[in-house]
């Protein structure tokens, strides 16, 4: 399965401000998926990144808030604009191995605090 | 709409068996997946049903009902590494996307 370098791990950051969050995939991707993990909370889909054309943002998302680029099929970022400490959260991107039977790799997932 | 329940926290002992149970809703169903998850990790892929029926891999087994809407993932032999937390959650026909329930957190005790 594909293996996926996320970071950074974690960061502590002021209101107001903005944190790009990065993924590297070791194999080409068609789909690549960004999921926020509020604390004690489960896993919710913010946007799908798609290569070549603007990312699909889930209900209650946006671009705005969200800008998420993929300039090619091993790479994606994602960006939290203009912080609140109710953006604290993990925010995590994830590939399907390829395989239905596989699911999904989840990168390492970013740590992100906002004071 | 979409939705999947399972149970908050669970406390089981080390060597025992535990049920973890998932029942969901939705309007188009593509597969049923387990992750496990420790705390401060990410996720990691544990086992999927798509048909009726009884999965077993190893130490843990995983059951699916599709008629029920209910899946069941089934721990045996439990060790002290297997406290974690544990995510149900379900694909849609047609697309990759994965709703997620909010996940049981397994406390297995000495």
């Amino acid at each position: 399965s594909a293996v996926i370098s996320q970071k950074p791990s974690r960061d502590i950051c002021q209101r107001g401000t903005s944190l790009t969050i990065q993924c590297q995939v070791d194999s080409q991707v068609t789909m690549m998926f960004w999921y926020r993990q509020q604390p004690g909370q489960s896993l919710t889909l913010i946007a799908t990144a798609n290569q070549g054309s603007e990312a699909t943002y889930e209900s209650g998302f946006v671009i705005d808030k969200f800008p998420i680029s993929r300039p090619n099929l091993t790479f994606s970022t994602l960006t939290v604009s203009n912080m609140s400490p109710e953006d604290s959260s993990i925010y995590l991107c994830s590939v399907p191995t390829g395989i239905s039977a596989y699911g999904y790799t989840f990168g390492s997932g970013t740590r992100l605090t906002v004071v | 709409g979409q939705n999947i329940d399972q149970p908050t926290e669970m406390t089981a002992t080390e060597g025992a068996i535990v049920q973890i149970n998932c029942t969901y809703q939705t309007s188009g169903f593509n597969g049923l997946f387990w992750y496990q998850q420790h705390a401060g990790e990410a996720p990691t892929f544990l086992s999927y049903n798509v048909l009726d029926g009884l999965e077993e891999k190893g130490r843990f087994s995983s059951f699916l009902s599709r008629s029920k809407g209910y899946s069941y993932l089934l721990l045996k032999e439990l060790q002290m590494k297997d406290s974690a937390s544990y995510l149900c959650a379900h694909s849609t026909s047609g697309t990759y996307k994965y709703i997620f329930g909010t996940g049981t957190r397994l406390k297995v005790l000495a």
